[in-house]
């Protein structure tokens, strides 16, 4: 199995509140990615980097920013959370883009009441 | 822009019976086609791809193959198990940095 980690796994925070997400890999891959999933929408991808200090949005960035300090290490934060951002969160990474497999981490269930 | 479509589910069958999902794309090139798993409380999981025209993936006894004319990738497989219970997801990537998914079709296969 990839060695992708995703911290905390569960989370309840209240409206208003920052948060951050961490994900962490141990396979030195380039790209990685933040997604949420929702009923009904699928996976949806939030930001994505492509290398140290690299990142760029992807459809869902509203409210969301994130930051790559270290290969290893890709953070999403929730400058100030809302109801809406309620969701189940995922890492990915990948060695390389297109045709390469996006290996997933366990998810991080966030509550924001 | 790029989009992936799936069946509606959920799909209920009995163990051993004959399983499709389908899936259809929408892409401006020659996307790569791939198959997702997500099972119960996991991340999701690689289960197959194609990267050309008429290519057919495999895994676990599951099919796909990609048919360029149809704009099609459905998934088989002949004789499910209660272990394939899960979410499939049917996602493409077009020369690109990103992947899309089509929103996941839920499996529950009864003894």
């Amino acid at each position: 199995d990839a060695g992708i980690t995703q911290s905390p796994r569960h989370k309840v925070t209240e409206t208003g509140t920052p948060v951050t997400l961490r994900c962490h890999q141990t396979e030195n891959h380039r790209y990685m990615y933040w997604y949420r999933q929702d009923p009904g929408h699928g996976l949806r991808l939030i930001h994505y980097s492509y290398g140290v200090k690299d990142t760029d949005k992807g459809e869902v960035s509203d409210g969301y920013s994130v930051s790559r300090s270290k290969t290893e290490d890709f953070l999403l934060t929730l400058e100030s959370a809302t109801s809406s951002q309620t969701s189940v969160y995922f890492c990915a990474i990948s060695e390389l883009a297109g045709v390469f497999e996006q290996f997933f981490g366990p998810g991080t269930r966030l509550t924001v009441l | 822009g790029d989009s992936v479509t799936q069946m509606e589910g959920p799909v209920t069958l009995s163990e051993e019976a004959f399983l499709t999902i389908n899936c259809t794309y929408t892409a401006t090139g020659y996307p790569s086609l791939f198959w997702y798993v997500q099972y119960p409380g996991e991340g999701l999981q690689l289960l197959l791809k194609a990267t050309k025209a008429d290519d057919k993936g495999s895994n676990k006894g599951f099919e796909a193959t990609y048919r360029k004319e149809t704009t099609s990738f459905h998934l088989e497989k002949g004789s499910v198990q209660v272990s394939d219970s899960a979410v499939y997801f049917c996602a493409l990537s077009e020369e690109s940095e990103k992947l899309v998914f089509g929103k996941g079709t839920k499996l529950t296969v009864n003894p």
